[in-house]
């Protein structure tokens, strides 16, 4: 079964700073794709990277996948109270019959 | 519009009386699936359909049965609900499994039994 780790669990920062959230797997993924989920709603696409080594910007949001295709990056600039919420990655498990999740990391960016 | 929709919103029951949450999509989509999600934690994966009349479970399919008997729909059926089924629960679709595919999420059904 292949896994997906996000690492932190949780990041509680001030306003304006930068950050940075890691998606990783033992496994190849194809592509990974990052969602943003706010309270009580349900988690919206933000980006699918596809490419190893690809890098995608997103307003104040970059996206980089790993040469490898095992791992994945989100950096924040600046961060927003907006930018609360969870963050998930996802990929196509190896028999392409199936979406698998990371446990997501809990981003709180306070004003 | 585009959309994913579930019903109800919000639920509350009692313990082993049987309720179904419907799920509809209008986008023709071939995967559907659903999770649950419990405060403060990522989702986990009840159900999923690749296509109609196909469906796998999960990580955590117990207590739950679905079926897939139309592209459209996708029901999460609770037989006998227990308290350790409260939870936030979502349905999902996608136009299939691939690398480009997006999931579209519905808005969400929050469940308490008691």
């Amino acid at each position: 079964t292949q896994l997906l780790e996000q690492s932190p669990q949780f990041l509680s920062i001030q306003e304006g700073e930068n950050l940075t959230v890691y998606c990783n797997s033992s496994s190849v993924f194809s592509s990974l794709q990052w969602y943003r989920q706010e309270p009580g709603e349900g988690p919206v696409l933000l980006v699918t990277v596809v490419t190893g080594g690809e890098v995608k910007k997103l307003k104040r949001l970059t996206f980089q996948f790993g040469d490898a295709r095992k791992d994945s990056s989100l950096h924040i600039t600046a961060a927003q109270p907006g930018d609360t919420g969870l963050y998930l990655c996802a990929g196509v498990d190896n028999y392409g019959q199936n979406f698998v999740f990371g446990p997501g990391t809990r981003l709180s960016v306070l004003p | 519009e585009a959309q994913v929709t579930q019903n109800p919103r919000y639920l509350i029951t009692v313990t082993g009386k049987k309720l179904t949450v419907t799920c509809s999509q209008n986008m023709n989509h071939e995967y559907m699936s659903w999770y649950r999600q419990d405060p403060g934690l990522g989702l986990r994966q009840i159900y999923y359909s690749m296509n109609v009349e196909v469906t796998d479970k999960g990580d955590v399919p117990e207590g739950y049965k679905v079926s897939r008997k139309e592209k459209r729909n996708f029901p999460l059926i609770l037989e006998s609900p227990s308290p350790n089924q409260t939870s936030l629960y979502f349905c999902a679709s996608s136009p299939r499994v691939t690398d480009n595919s997006p999931l579209h999420f519905g808005n969400g059904t929050r469940l308490t039994v008691t």
